[in-house]
């Protein structure tokens, strides 16, 4: 079975920092990776997927993630966040074969500020 | 377009009732499924939905069941309800219910169970 885990939980930072959470899942095969944003008050929606081709994958708002086949890590980055990027963060996985069983990680809430 | 509606948006039930949820996905999509969403455990996946057959089943009793319509709507029930699923259930819609298509979601319905 896939799972993802996401190791930092809570993070603050000030407006101009650069960010970087980490991903890691686990499955043996090919996968397709997510990061979804939940923004206060508003429902989840797609940041950024890879499914194949370059492992440096941009998504909306400047953010962008790496996808490292050999440390099964898919971490999110941005050079410079903003208070709007305040918002929890969610690392997702779905395996071929699997349809839609979206595995989530537990999310890292971030807080920039200002 | 509309985006995935959900309703309703606030319940609150006793032990032991049963509840049922709403969803209609976005005008076209087929595929819809369901997650518990929770502080302690982030997503979890319930179940999945496509042309009225469920593909994909997660590790919840069988307490919690769904179906859903010749229209794509769908809904979820929970019987014999517990505190412990007091929890934002969210539904999600795809267009093609395949696994590089990104999940669209509601706002949730917040389930309180006292």
């Amino acid at each position: 079975a896939q799972s993802v885990s996401q190791h930092n939980h809570h993070v603050i930072l000030s407006e101009a920092a650069s960010l970087e959470l980490g991903c890691n899942y686990s499955y043996g095969g090919t996968v397709n990776l997510f990061w979804y944003v939940q923004y206060p008050g508003q429902h989840l929606q797609l940041l950024l997927k890879y499914f194949s081709g370059d492992p440096l994958v941009k998504g909306i708002k400047g953010f962008e993630a790496e996808f490292i086949k050999s440390k099964f890590s898919f971490n999110l980055r941005k050079p410079s966040v903003q208070w709007s990027d305040t918002a929890e963060y969610f690392c997702a996985v779905n395996a071929p074969g699997g349809y839609q069983k979206v595995t989530f990680g537990t999310g890292t809430k971030l807080q920039v500020i200002p | 377009k509309a985006g995935v509606t959900q309703t309703p948006r606030y319940l609150i039930k006793t032990r032991g009732q049963q509840v049922t949820l709403s969803c209609s996905p976005i005008s076209g999509h087929r595929s819809v499924s369901w997650y518990q969403q929770t502080p302690g455990q982030g997503l979890q996946f319930l179940f999945e939905y496509f042309s009225e057959t469920q593909r994909n089943k997660g590790n919840f009793p069988g307490r919690f069941s769904g179906r859903q319509f010749s229209n794509s709507r769908s809904e979820m029930n929970v019987s014999t309800l517990e505190l412990g699923d007091s929890a934002l259930y969210l539904c999600a819609s795809s267009l093609a219910g395949e696994v590089n298509s990104p999940l669209h979601f509601g706002n949730g319905t917040r389930l309180t169970v006292t």
